[in-house]
């Protein structure tokens, strides 16, 4: 089945120890999106690629950055994590036109000790 | 700036009762509203959305512009339907790079008991 992965399902790492999350697709979109969704909250955009141009959002820390080698992958770098990084990491896509249906992999739970 | 309102953060209903789940907007334009939904241990996924006027899993929402609300209802809840339900919105782009974007409420976990 054509779909969004993401691996690994539960990432556990040390403060200040980079640590990098990877997303797959399966559906040939043009558009990849990373959101941070901790505990009790709705999703936050972080960043997404619209093929291979990188869209920051203006809050997102510079601690967090992205890398989308070809259209099938995309990472989520954190570079030193603290603890008020621990979350669901969410991957998702989209074809490429305006307000259009995301599709989201299952989530990346980091554990930040 | 684009928001998403859910103003319930939990609902319980009893099986075969109707249900409503509350979202209200603010934007100044032409929204595409969308209900998303993550049952136990699932990914998130789109339930419906305001464009394409269906019913999915006996769920319906309509967009009331004059009131910015796009409230999810169906008239009998099934033991099934109970997961969060997230409301967001997406619009063209206001701004460079704001392409496609979508803004999430906060969410509104529901429970049916039987």
């Amino acid at each position: 089945d054509a779909m969004v992965i993401q691996n690994p399902r539960y990432q556990v790492t040390q403060f200040g120890k980079p640590v990098t999350l990877s997303c797959s697709q399966t559906l040939n979109h043009n558009v990849m999106y990373w959101y941070q969704q901790k505990s009790s909250q709705a999703p936050k955009l972080l960043f997404h690629y619209y093929d291979k141009d990188f869209n920051n959002e203006a809050d997102t820390p510079d601690n967090f950055q992205s890398r989308r080698p070809n259209t099938s992958f995309c990472f989520l770098d954190i570079r030193s994590p603290g603890l008020g990084d621990a979350a669901m990491y969410l991957c998702a896509t989209s074809r490429g036109s305006d307000q259009e249906t995301q599709y989201f992999g299952p989530g990346t739970r980091l554990l930040v000790l | 700036a684009q928001r998403v309102t859910q103003p319930e953060k939990l609902l319980s209903v009893f099986k075969g009762a109707p249900v409503e789940l509350k979202c209200n907007y603010s934007y100044s334009g032409s929204p595409e509203l969308f209900w998303y939904v993550q049952y136990s241990r699932q990914r998130l996924q789109l339930l419906l959305r305001h464009i394409s006027r269906e019913s999915i899993k006996g769920f319906t929402a309509d967009l009331n512009k004059g009131e910015t609300s796009f409230h999810l209802k169906k008239p009998f809840a099934q033991e099934e339907d109970s997961a969060m339900y997230y409301c967001a919105l997406s619009g063209p782009p206001l701004e460079p790079d704001s392409w496609g974007k979508l803004q999430f409420g906060a969410g509104t976990q529901v429970v049916v008991t039987p």
